[in-house]
């Protein structure tokens, strides 16, 4: 299985402020298909995931442009340009590169 | 607007078993794959299993490979997760998320909490 590791695993930010998140995978996500399947998930307090990000740095709809993401092969980033008050949650990156899809830990986004 | 919404949960003793349902709307539900992964409290994300939009290939993770079976019901909008044999580790909030076709899951449901507990 693709372990993915999410670095920190807490991040208090201010607000109007960048926040910065990375997550590496063991193993590289590039697809036979030579597409690399990483997405960004955002988790507020008390609601499901939200899907962010997909394949690295697309914005999927409604997706606020503070909101992007870079990266190739294992090590990938997402960033927030002004981290704004509705931010405030837990961020998982996700490869459905291979079964079985995997995530990281989390990255608590709190305020200062 | 694409909408899922899981039912079925409840509190069951271990080794019980118990089914979720998901019902779609806003899509066409048999065009795409769908899939169930959970969160233990205050845990991250967990995987669960995959079906086809056809029904036809299920991959699932290692944790509930033959216990949990994963089915859809294209003419109900329905997708099931049948759990047998549950165990203390399965309690969580079981989502139902829609497959992209191309890139993972993007459409997530609220949740529904399953409690294995005697």
């Amino acid at each position: 299985d693709i372990v993915m590791t999410q670095t920190p695993l807490s991040s208090p930010v201010t607000l109007g402020q960048p926040a910065s998140i990375s997550c590496r995978s063991s193993q590289s996500l590039v697809h036979n298909d030579g597409n690399t399947y990483l997405s960004w998930l955002q988790q507020r307090p008390g609601q499901p995931p939200r899907l962010l990000i997909y394949k690295i740095s697309n914005r999927f709809s409604g997706v606020p442009d503070r909101f992007s993401g870079s990266g190739a092969g294992t090590d990938f980033t997402l960033k927030i340009s002004r981290v704004e008050a509705e931010d405030v949650g837990v961020y998982y990156c996700m490869q459905a590169t291979q079964f079985l899809y995997t995530f990281g830990q989390g990255t608590k986004l709190e305020i200062k | 607007q694409v909408q899922v919404v899981e039912s079925g949960g409840g509190v069951v003793q271990p080794g019980r078993s118990l089914r979720l349902s998901c019902a779609a709307s806003g899509f066409s539900f048999s065009s795409y794959g769908m899939h169930w992964i959970r969160q233990a409290p205050g845990k991250g994300l967990e995987w669960v299993a995959i079906i086809s939009y056809d029904g036809i290939n299920k991959y699932y993770a290692d944790s509930v490979k033959g216990r949990f079976t994963i089915s859809r019901d294209n003419s109900k909008n329905t997708l099931y997760l049948q759990m047998n044999s549950l165990r203390a580790e399965d309690t969580a909030v079981y989502y139902c998320a829609k497959d992209s076709n191309n890139w993972g899951a993007d459409y997530w449901g609220q949740g529904t909490l399953v409690t294995v507990s005697s």
